[in-house]
Formats: C-alpha cells, structure tokens, sequence
C-alpha cells in the first residue's frame, strides 16, 4: 500500500530565500505525482504534475522533481516571497485515486 | 470559470441529522471524488467515481453514501451523523489520461455536535 510523507511539517524562511520541499513514497511504482497548494480555510490548488515518464516539471519560481528509484520528490521554491505562505500537500496521483501526505506547512517572514 | 462548486460552505448538524452536500464540476471531467480532511491525517478518500454510473469506496466509507447524479454532479450524503464526522470534506474532479491533474472545490466545514 503506498504511503506518502512530508518532512518536516512546517518550517519557517526569510523572504528571498531558495527552498527546497519534500515528499517520499513508499511504492516505486508510482503513477504519477502532484504538488498542490492550500491556503487557510481554501480548497486545493494544483501546482505541478508530474508523470510517472518524467524527471521534472518547472513552472515559474516552481520546480518540481520526481526519482521514482529513491521514492523522492521535491518542490523547490526560488526566491520565496511572503506571499508563498501556505501548506504545501504532495499526492500520489493514480488512475482513479490520489494518496496524500500530511504536508508542509511554509511561512516566509518578510 | 467556476470549477468545482461545493454547497453548502459550513455546515452545523446535531447528532443523528441528516444532510446531504452537493458538488458540480463544469470541466467534463469524468471522474469526481470526496475527500474528508483533518488535523494530522491529511486528505483521506470517502469515495469516488471513475464515472458517470459508477461509485467505489475509498478509505473510509463508514456512514457516508454517494449518488453520481449525472456527469456533472455527485453528492455525499451522512444518514446519521457523528461527531466523528465533524471534518473539512472536500470534491474533487479528475478528467482522463495520463496527465490531466485533479482540481478541488472550497470545501464544506462541517460541524457535529
């Protein structure tokens, strides 16, 4: 059964700060992986997705990567802005399903 | 561009009630989903849809059922209401192929005293 964590659960940065975001799986075999977006007492909003065929996807300050061989995908955030704030939940996008993490939750001080 | 469109947005029901949340997706999506979050355990699956006519369990069914009324809408209804049902839940929608991405509605913040 996949699993999918994120370490840590929140973590706090000056503004303009690189940042990297992290998210484990436990079941190589992953199908393809989202990175979305909550802001406080709002729905998900989808960042990045990335199929189980590629590497890394970019939009904007945002990078994603994927390496199912670790069971590792990072977001990294280039020159975080106060703005960025918000928790960051990483999913294991299946066919019919999507097996969350708990997320991160990213505050950049200004 | 509405999207995925939740009602009602809170909700306060007393023990044993009834109620029924609505979701209506307008992307053609074929695929619908409901999700329950809480503190510490993430999004977690109710049920879904792959389809119109079409429903499955997730990972907590217990005292939920769905109706995919038709493509657009599918709704979750609690027969009897818990406390332990008191929780943010969550429609999603997801169209077909390999890389098309899930898009959530606002959520409904449901109380159960």
């Amino acid at each position: 059964k996949q699993e999918v964590t994120q370490i840590p659960a929140a973590l706090s940065v000056p503004e303009g700060e690189n940042l990297v975001l992290n998210c484990s799986f436990t079941d190589s075999a992953i199908y393809n992986l989202q990175w979305f977006r909550q802001d406080p007492g709002k729905g998900l909003t989808s960042l990045l997705l990335i199929q189980s065929s590629q590497r890394e996807q970019t939009s904007g300050r945002l990078n994603a990567s994927l390496d199912k061989s670790s069971g590792r995908s990072t977001l990294y955030i280039a020159a975080s802005q106060p703005g960025d704030s918000a928790t960051y939940l990483c999913a294991e996008a299946g066919t019919y399903k999507y097996i969350f993490g708990t997320g991160t939750r990213l505050k950049v001080l200004a | 561009n509405a999207g995925v469109t939740q009602t009602p947005k809170f909700q306060v029901l007393k023990t044993g009630q009834s109620m029924t949340l609505q979701c209506a997706q307008d992307m053609n999506h074929n695929s619908m989903y409901w999700y329950r979050q809480d503190p510490g355990m993430g999004l977690r699956l109710i049920y879904y849809s792959a389809s119109e006519g079409t429903t499955d369990k997730g990972e907590v069914p217990n005292g939920y059922n769905v109706s995919r009324l038709n493509k657009r809408e599918f709704s979750l209804r609690l027969e009897s209401a818990a406390p332990s049902q008191t929780s943010v839940y969550f429609c999603a929608s997801k169209g077909q192929g390999a890389g098309t991405e899930a898009f959530f509605g606002q959520g409904t913040r449901l109380t159960v005293v």
